[in-house]
């Protein structure tokens, strides 16, 4: 089964700090993993893909197997950094996306 | 523009009341979900199609009903609304193969009183 988890409910770091927002997940075969984030009144949206081994506004993802960890990392936080965060996975030909249960992340000035 | 549309995007309504929510999709994608965002921000699937004429049901148990007659278009329909039923509700769509992740829509608001 996959499983994916989100071991922080909130996370509050000030401006200029790094950030890193953990994200753990349980797949037996390769997965495919992302970051979606949804900013007040937004609609959520894709952050970055594993896949594509892209930075996005900064932040960073990178996937390490052996610990089954995609955690999402950002060197220096902004305030428009503050969202709710969810770390979603997916297996190779499989068809639907499992979230985790989402970081609420809150950059303080 | 192509895009993925949800309406109403709030709704008040009274117990008993039937409902259905609107999304569609002009991306021409095959895939598309409903999923139900609780309170505490969580995100469950609740119902899925591949195409025209498949639908299947989600992780989380829902008492709602969906269908899929055209590629573009897929309502979630609730017969009997319930307090319980009161939710944030968000539409996705995606192409073939998930490599490029979901679009989601802006979502509807559901207060059931």
């Amino acid at each position: 089964a996959q499983r994916v988890t989100q071991p922080e409910k909130l996370l509050s770091v000030f401006k200029g700090a790094p950030v890193e927002l953990k994200c753990n997940y349980s797949y037996s075969g390769s997965p495919e993993l992302f970051w979606y984030v949804q900013y007040s009144r937004q609609r959520l949206q894709l952050l970055l893909r594993h896949i594509s081994r892209e930075s996005i506004k900064g932040f960073t993802a990178d996937l390490n197997k052996g610990e089954t960890s995609f955690h999402l990392k950002k060197p220096f936080a902004q305030e428009e950094d503050s969202a709710m965060y969810y770390c979603a996975l997916t297996g190779q030909g499989a068809q639907k996306l499992v979230f985790g249960q989402g970081t609420r992340l809150t950059i303080n000035p | 523009e192509a895009d993925i549309y949800q309406t109403p995007r709030y709704l008040v309504i009274g117990t008993g009341k039937k409902i259905t929510l609107e999304c569609s999709q002009t991306m021409g994608h095959d895939k598309m979900y409903w999923y139900q965002q609780d309170p505490g921000m969580e995100l469950h699937l609740i119902h899925y199609s591949y195409g025209v004429n498949s639908t299947e049901k989600g992780d989380l148990s829902s008492e709602s009903t969906v269908s899929r007659i055209r590629t573009e278009h897929f309502p979630l329909t609730l017969e009997s609304a319930r307090p319980s039923h009161t939710s944030q509700y968000l539409c996705a769509s995606s192409e073939w193969g998930t490599g490029n992740g979901y679009t989601f829509g802006s979502g509807t608001r559901l207060t059931v009183v």
